[in-house]
């Protein structure tokens, strides 16, 4: 079964740096997808990025940027010119082209003034 | 545009109850439907899934029951509630296993005393 490892309950970063979350999997598959959630505070999860595993080019979107490293199952996300609003739970996610999608316990990022 | 509900946000129960958390999406036509749990500082675990009306996957034995009566209509139930059942709620609509997103509701919170 694939499983999605998140081993940083916890991160903070200065307003206006830049943090690195991390997120490590484990699958014999060749053809999948890899995200970030975000879920602030209302508790809605929201896509935050995605990259196409047969992509070798790291997906980006505006100050979100991922580190895709395939061959060793890793899946990190940067975030550029932090902002108080980017203060929340960041889950790395897993999805097979033919499964549903599976979460990793998850990552609370603060973001100090 | 294609949005999604779930109801009610917030809710109550002693144990022994029973449960019933609606979930509807529009915008869009044989959607697969999913319902998470999601526990108190923990990450996301998948309860069921349905690929269409009347067929529900269940990925963990438990108390609860899933329906798909309607094609965009996906509820949770139980008949008698534990402690254990308390979480937060999401469910959660893609189209198709080809990899896309999954797109969240609002989530429910429960709470079993």
């Amino acid at each position: 079964a694939q499983t999605v490892t998140q081993s940083q309950p916890e991160m903070s970063v200065q307003e206006a740096e830049t943090v690195t979350l991390s997120c490590t999997y484990d699958t014999s598959e060749s053809d999948y997808y890899l995200f970030w959630y975000k879920q602030p505070p209302s508790r809605q999860m929201i896509l935050v990025i995605r990259q196409e595993a047969y992509k070798q080019q790291n997906a980006t979107e505006n100050r979100f940027s991922v580190n895709f490293q395939k061959a060793a199952k890793s899946f990190s996300l940067k975030i550029s010119d932090s902002q108080l609003g980017d203060a929340a739970m960041y889950f790395c996610a897993y999805r097979s082209a033919t499964n549903d999608m599976r979460f990793g316990a998850g990552t609370r990022l603060t973001v100090k003034p | 545009s294609q949005t999604i509900h779930q109801w009610p946000a917030t809710l109550v129960q002693p144990v022994g109850s029973p449960l019933s958390l609606e979930c509807t999406v529009e915008g869009t036509s044989n959607p697969n439907l999913y319902w998470y749990r999601q526990a108190a500082g923990r990450g996301l675990q998948l309860l069921f899934y349905s690929v269409g009306i009347g067929q529900i996957s269940s990925e963990v034995p438990q108390n609860l029951s899933a329906s798909r009566p309607q094609d965009r209509q996906f509820i949770l139930s139980s008949k008698k509630l534990l402690l254990s059942d308390s979480g937060f709620y999401l469910c959660a609509w893609s189209q198709g296993f080809s990899g896309g997103e999954l797109f969240f509701g609002e989530g429910s919170r429960l709470t079993v005393l």
